[in-house]
């Protein structure tokens, strides 16, 4: 167990809707990422939060948003769902503040998202 | 995946050893991670370089040339269990960036 956890685990949604991921990071924690892995496909970066701020955003599309709250917790917002988001969505955690930049990331076992 | 190369697929024998490659773009380099995922799984943390050499953990090793570019992750003594996806990520500044992965069979 990571400590990082994810919810929900099993998504099923039609498309055109718009559903909510939420990630409890590890205690302690304060960046949390947000990766997709399509079928057979590697992580593709999403976007990353740190102590409540957007730090770095990769290949997310402007349907897709995410926030870090007070307690650290974050979502990955997800709107106007098409076929082609069907993927698992993983969130990861690491400590940025303490241990500085040269610390692993810690990931969830992920939300599998199927839009049909 | 975003400047990292790794090779899609590699198979192996069990007891054999086997080595993974991983080329990346060294602008913002802060350090190089490697990653075993099992299918469906999430990605469980391996090793860690930032200094050029080898850091070995047990059957597994990893190997940095921040020069380079380059790095390999060593499996010794393979197991069945070993097969699997395996990561390599680079630390953008403070982001972790990852390749698409090695899918690593091992066969009786």
């Amino acid at each position: 167990d990571s400590g990082v956890t994810q919810t929900p685990k099993h998504l099923i949604t039609a498309t055109g809707q718009r559903v909510t991921l939420r990630c409890s990071p590890r205690s302690g924690d304060l960046s949390v990422y947000w990766y997709q892995q399509s079928l057979d496909q590697g992580l593709q970066f999403l976007i990353q939060y740190y102590n409540g701020e957007e730090r770095a955003k990769g290949n997310i599309l402007e349907r897709f948003s995410a926030q870090q709250f007070p307690d650290l917790h974050s979502e990955l917002n997800l709107s106007s769902l098409e076929l082609g988001d069907s993927a698992l969505y993983f969130c990861a955690s690491s400590v940025t503040r303490d241990r500085g930049l040269n610390t692993e990331a810690f990931f969830g076992q992920g939300t599998r998202l199927t839009v049909v | 995946g975003q400047n990292i190369d790794q090779p899609t697929e590699m198979t192996a024998t069990e007891g054999a050893i086997v080595q993974i490659n991983c080329t990346y773009q060294t602008s913002g380099f802060n350090g190089l991670f490697w990653y075993q995922q099992h299918a469906g799984e999430a990605p469980t943390f391996l090793s860690y370089n930032v200094l050029d050499g080898l850091e070995e953990k047990g059957r597994f090793s990893s190997f940095l040339s921040r020069s380079k570019g380059y790095s390999y992750l060593l499996l010794k003594e393979l197991q069945m269990k070993d097969s699997a996806s395996y990561l390599c990520a680079r630390r953008d500044t403070d982001k972790l960036i990852f390749g698409t992965g090695t899918r690593l069979q091992v066969f009786p």
